[in-house]
């Protein structure tokens, strides 16, 4: 079955320490993006890519990091930067831009 | 840029109707409908590309006013299972590939 897999389902932080979230999409998509999604707030662009190399900051950038070496693969790394990383994260991948968006399950993430 | 979405919430007994609206103080010039339930990932619903145009699946359809740069969810009899968060989205100006997604509305269906 194609889809999108995000690992692991909950994750948890300690103060000062990095963290990477898996996204792996066998749906053959060239976009990928990475949403935060806080209570009441929808979900916020955190970076996006068109395509394998390439990614751009979304609108809530500052404290993450991303890669895009393989076109099933966009890994979300939360860095130490970031101060309140507390939130469901959602991957999601499409053909390409404006198409519709499929989204993983999420993961959680909070802190020690 | 982030669209904005009403009601924020809405509680119906089964059988009823609702709508949710999505307006954008920006031109729009496609809007996005997902649907979430609790803890899961969004569902796509439906894409509206054009101005004036319509589109349904089962007893839940939408319109897109481009003109007024809104769009409208409509839920005609509903059903248990069209409980969750509905969520708008309209491309990022800065980006063009992604979305930017409303608030969204919690809609609870009642027995």
């Amino acid at each position: 079955d194609g889809g999108i897999t995000q690992s692991p389902k909950y994750l948890f932080r300690k103060e000062g320490q990095n963290v990477t979230l898996s996204c792996e999409q066998n749906l053959n998509h060239d976009a990928m993006y990475w949403y935060r999604q806080d209570p009441g707030q929808g979900l916020r662009l955190i970076y996006y890519s068109q395509i394998v190399n390439d990614f751009q900051k979304g609108d809530i950038a500052e404290g993450y990091s991303v890669s895009r070496e393989k076109k099933e693969s966009f890994p979300l790394t939360v860095t130490s930067a970031q101060k309140n990383p507390t939130a469901f994260y959602l991957c999601a991948s499409s053909i390409g831009g404006g198409n519709i968006q499929y989204f993983g399950a999420g993961t959680r993430l909070s802190v020690l | 840029q982030q669209p904005v979405q009403s009601p924020q919430a809405v509680i119906l007994r089964e059988g009823e109707d609702a709508v949710i609206n999505c307006s954008s103080s920006k031109a729009l010039y496609s809007v996005h409908w997902y649907r979430q339930k609790h803890g899961e990932a969004p569902v796509f619903l439906m894409i509206l590309l054009k101005g004036g145009e319509q589109k349904g699946h089962d007893k839940i359809s939408a319109s897109f006013n481009e003109k007024k740069q809104q769009s409208s969810l409509y839920l005609t009899a509903s059903q248990l299972s069209y409980s969750g968060t509905y969520f708008c989205g309209t491309p990022n100006s800065n980006s063009g590939y992604a979305l930017n997604f409303g608030k969204g509305t919690s809609l609870l269906v009642t027995p």
